[in-house]
């Protein structure tokens, strides 16, 4: 079965350093997802990208955090002047079409200290 | 910002069907309601979505009212494996998919 494959699974970094979490949807897939789960909470929508471009984005999805579909495959979130409040579970996904399943990856662990 | 309420946690023995409600009082014509849960801290894996008609599976059935304010998640032989947050989501067509708090299912020996 397709899956939708995030790197690394573990990330600990420097407050204050830059991240990126890296995503590989499923390869026909169109819409992709970024969400970020903080330990005991729900998991929150930060963005959704359609056509090389967001198309919506939550309240938290500041200028802290960008989206980029570098090569056509690759789906990569990344987080500038990372702050301790940025620890979290980050996941990806991705769906083929409207109205159709989202398909999440495995997450990324974040850890900033 | 979640368009949908759900029991923050529900109980059921090992091998009953487990039914898991949602309300979604504010729904609109072109909106789905999906249903996905989380095992653990794993990524949400998807279970069923509707329109309005009742849709079933491989792993459960969706009962939506007729007037789609309301629905039902049915696990009909539920498993130790099937503890997990059951997650209610409406979605119309627009790409902003937002979780709730969920319902802590914990099915029981």
């Amino acid at each position: 079965e397709p899956e939708v494959t995030q790197t690394p699974s573990h990330q600990v970094t420097q407050m204050g350093q830059e991240v990126i979490l890296r995503c590989v949807p499923i390869s026909n897939h169109l819409y992709f997802y970024w969400y970020r789960q903080i330990l005991g909470q729900k998991v929150e929508f930060l963005v959704s990208f359609y056509n090389n471009e967001i198309s919506e984005k939550s309240e938290i999805f500041d200028d802290q955090f960008s989206v980029e579909r570098p090569d056509g495959s690759n789906f990569t979130l990344k987080i500038r002047s990372t702050k301790l409040e940025d620890s979290a579970m980050y996941f990806c996904a991705s769906i083929v079409g409207e109205n159709t399943e989202a398909f999440f990856g495995q997450g990324t662990r974040l850890t900033v200290v | 910002d979640a368009k949908t309420t759900q029991p923050t946690s529900m109980d059921c023995a090992e091998g009953r069907a487990a039914n898991l409600p949602c309300n979604h009082s504010t729904i609109s014509g072109n909106e789905y309601v999906y249903w996905y849960r989380q095992i653990h801290s794993q990524g949400p894996q998807y279970i069923i979505h509707g329109l309005k008609n009742n849709e079933t599976n491989e792993m459960a059935s969706l009962i939506i009212t007729e007037d789609r304010k309301s629905s039902t998640l049915i696990l009909p032989h539920a498993t130790l494996r099937d503890t997990a947050v059951y997650y209610c989501i409406v979605k119309g067509n627009n790409n902003d998919m937002r979780f709730g708090a969920g319902t802590r299912l914990t099915v029981k020996p």
